[in-house]
């Protein structure tokens, strides 16, 4: 199956600084990345669909200032948290769509932990 | 999919019985369903998946089935293992790629 990687797989940082999160295809193109955030024992909820090449859109509630995303080719976009706080603590994964078997299934990351103190 | 909050439903199973998980879906326009397990502080991992023109589809030791009427999916994994302990996610797709997460429920299998 296609495989998508994340890095950091987790990261600690002090609130008020701003942290990148890489989510990258590594064995097909992907014009379009999908980030979620996944609090402890809750599901996961869409923050945002990167788009290569354009603008990302975001899900009504999430700022699109704090949570800068940027698609800069077909197989890499970006999360930056930035001047995180302790509420932003959380998992986000990120996930891409694969024309694999025929059937546009996403395939997700490992995920990326972020602990902000 | 049902939204449990902080507090996500178990299936407590013995090992080598078969297990049965449940969904609702709320979306009527959702045209495709996909299965994810998911391990502790990992991402979701796909199992299987149906498009709404199925009500039926298997795959080693799982079947998923749909009911399109009542909009609810569920997950059969036979003769469980103890590898199958995860917490399990339906989601659900409509226009676009974008998936709607079920609210999981965590299976949790006794040796």
């Amino acid at each position: 199956g296609a495989v998508v990687s994340q890095h950091p797989s987790w990261v600690i940082c002090k609130s008020g600084t701003s942290v990148k999160i890489e989510c990258r295809s590594l064995d097909f193109q992907a014009t379009t990345m999908f980030w979620y955030r996944q609090f402890p024992k809750q599901s996961l909820m869409l923050m945002a669909t990167s788009n290569e090449g354009s603008k990302a859109t975001y899900e009504q509630g999430v700022e699109k200032d704090k949570f800068l995303i940027n698609h800069a080719s077909l197989t890499l976009s970006t999360l930056t948290v930035t001047s995180a706080h302790p509420e932003d603590s959380s998992f986000y994964i990120c996930s891409a769509p694969s024309l694999t078997g025929g059937l546009d299934t996403q395939y997700f990351g490992p995920g990326t932990r972020l602990t902000v103190l | 999919g049902e939204s449990v909050g902080l507090h996500l439903p178990t299936l407590s199973v013995q090992e080598g019985d078969n297990s049965i998980i449940n969904c609702a879906y709320s979306n009527s326009a959702s045209d495709y369903f996909i299965w994810y397990k998911q391990e502790s502080g990992k991402g979701p991992q796909f199992i299987i998946d149906i498009r709404s023109n199925m009500d039926k589809r298997q795959g080693q030791r799982v079947t998923v089935l749909l009911n399109k009427t009542v909009k609810h999916l569920s997950l059969q994994i036979a003769a469980t293992q103890p590898g199958d302990s995860a917490v399990y996610f339906c989601a659900e797709k409509a226009a676009g790629n974008k998936l709607t997460f079920g609210g999981g429920t965590r299976v949790l299998v006794k040796p």
